[in-house]
This record gives C-alpha cells, sequence and structure tokens, in this order.
C-alpha cells in the first residue's frame, strides 16, 4: 500500500501565490523527497530532505520535516504557470535500501 | 544525473497479447527500478531489476504477469503479459545512481482495448 498521504488532493492558484502541500507518511524513514510530474510524463526530482534535517530551501522551494509528526511539506513561492504539475512525496523508509514509496500526489494549477 | 529513454513511448494493445517496453540509460547504474501509474493515480513499484538475477518483485506482482530482464548495467525490459484492460496505464523506469535520488524514464504509456 501506499506509504503517504497528500493533502490538498488539487489546488488552484494565481501567478504569484505561494503553494503549499503537505504529506503524511506511516513509518521512520531514512529521507524523504519531492517530485514534479508534468502531464503525466516522467517525474523530475525537486529536493531530498533527510531524516535529520528539519528544512532545506532550494530556489523558490521550501521543505520541512517533521518526524515525530511524521508530515513534511513542501513551499512553493511566486508560483509561474510553468509550476502546474503533480507533486509527489516520496520516502526511502528505513532499511529499504533507497526503494521509493510515493504518496498520493498533489495537483497543482497555477493561472495567470 | 543520468538520462533515461523508454521504447516504445506509448502503444495501444489488444487484450490477451504481450508488450515488452525497453529502459535504456546512458550510463552505468547499480539500481534499476519498474513503476506502474494507473490513470489518476500515483506512483507502484512493480520491481527492482538486479543485473545478472532475477528481479525482485513487490507484493501484489509476479513474476509470470510482468517478466523483467537486465543483460548489463545499462538496459532493462518490462513484458506485460496476458494484457487485460487493467493493465492500462503508464510504466516508468527509474536508475539509483548511488545516492539516494531516483531519476526517472518519460513513461511508456499503455492503453489495452
Amino acid at each position: 500500500s501506499q506509504q503517504g498521504e497528500e493533502d490538498p488532493q488539487a489546488l488552484s492558484i494565481q501567478e504569484g501565490e505561494n503553494a503549499t502541500m503537505n504529506c503524511s507518511y506511516k513509518t521512520s524513514i531514512n529521507n524523504l523527497q519531492w517530485y514534479r510530474q508534468n502531464s503525466g510524463r516522467g517525474l523530475v526530482h525537486l529536493i531530498l530532505i533527510r531524516s535529520n534535517e528539519r528544512e532545506k530551501h532550494s530556489g523558490r522551494l521550501r521543505v520541512t520535516l517533521d518526524t515525530s509528526k511524521k508530515s513534511s511539506s513542501l513551499l512553493i513561492t511566486a508560483s509561474r504557470a510553468a509550476d502546474t504539475a503533480s507533486y509527489f512525496c516520496a520516502t526511502v523508509p528505513t532499511g529499504t535500501a533507497s526503494k521509493l514509496t510515493f504518496g498520493t500526489g498533489t495537483r497543482l494549477q497555477v493561472t495567470l | 544525473s543520468a538520462v533515461i529513454s523508454q521504447k516504445p513511448s506509448r502503444d495501444i494493445c489488444q487484450r490477451g497479447t504481450s508488450l515488452t517496453i525497453q529502459c535504456q540509460v546512458d550510463s552505468q547504474v547499480t539500481m534499476m527500478f519498474w513503476y506502474r501509474q494507473q490513470p489518476g493515480q500515483s506512483l507502484t513499484l512493480i520491481a527492482t531489476a538486479n543485473q545478472g538475477s532475477e528481479a525482485t518483485y513487490e507484493s501484489g506482482f509476479v513474476i509470470d504477469k510482468f517478466p523483467i530482464s537486465r543483460p548489463n548495467l545499462t538496459f532493462s525490459t518490462l513484458t506485460v503479459s496476458n494484457m487485460s484492460p487493467e493493465d492500462s496505464s503508464i510504466y516508468l523506469c527509474s536508475v539509483g545512481t548511488g545516492g539516494e535520488t531516483q531519476y526517472f524514464g518519460p513513461g511508456t504509456r499503455l492503453l489495452v482495448l
């Protein structure tokens, strides 16, 4: 079964606004990653946060991780129409040697 | 990073037939994975393709239905056997390059009629 649940399932915002997506997972992890998928195509890796990290930044992306609550959030600041995509969190559970378990995903629509 | 290609990019097949999907990487990689993404859903890991040995399948996936080959460190195939409409999905391969990030191919979109 899928490890993570993401919310919201869908998010629609206007260009320039911030978008926040949340991910919850069930077991202990080595790390948590966020991926983007455009229109049912291949996934692109965005950012990785390790279990001993609490926050990480990459450009307009900010990721937080709360291992006590088994949750993570992805914030995209100053969104652009090109950010329109599905976003998935994926965890590497402890002891599973790099196997990713994906969350349910959030569909983000950024309108002009 | 790694550049990954998949063939075919899409196909429409009749039920009861089989389709073999190819995954080619531009460099030698240790780990290769096959995922299924059913319409509107997230990705589910089918198996880890092991070079020179049998693939390791996840719960709910069996070798008879999804035979996998991995003859070398840059290539793998996934066959979807005896297809039914429920097999209509996007099939993606990915690779791990020794770090924790995975790099994904563009996917094969399969429709079974």
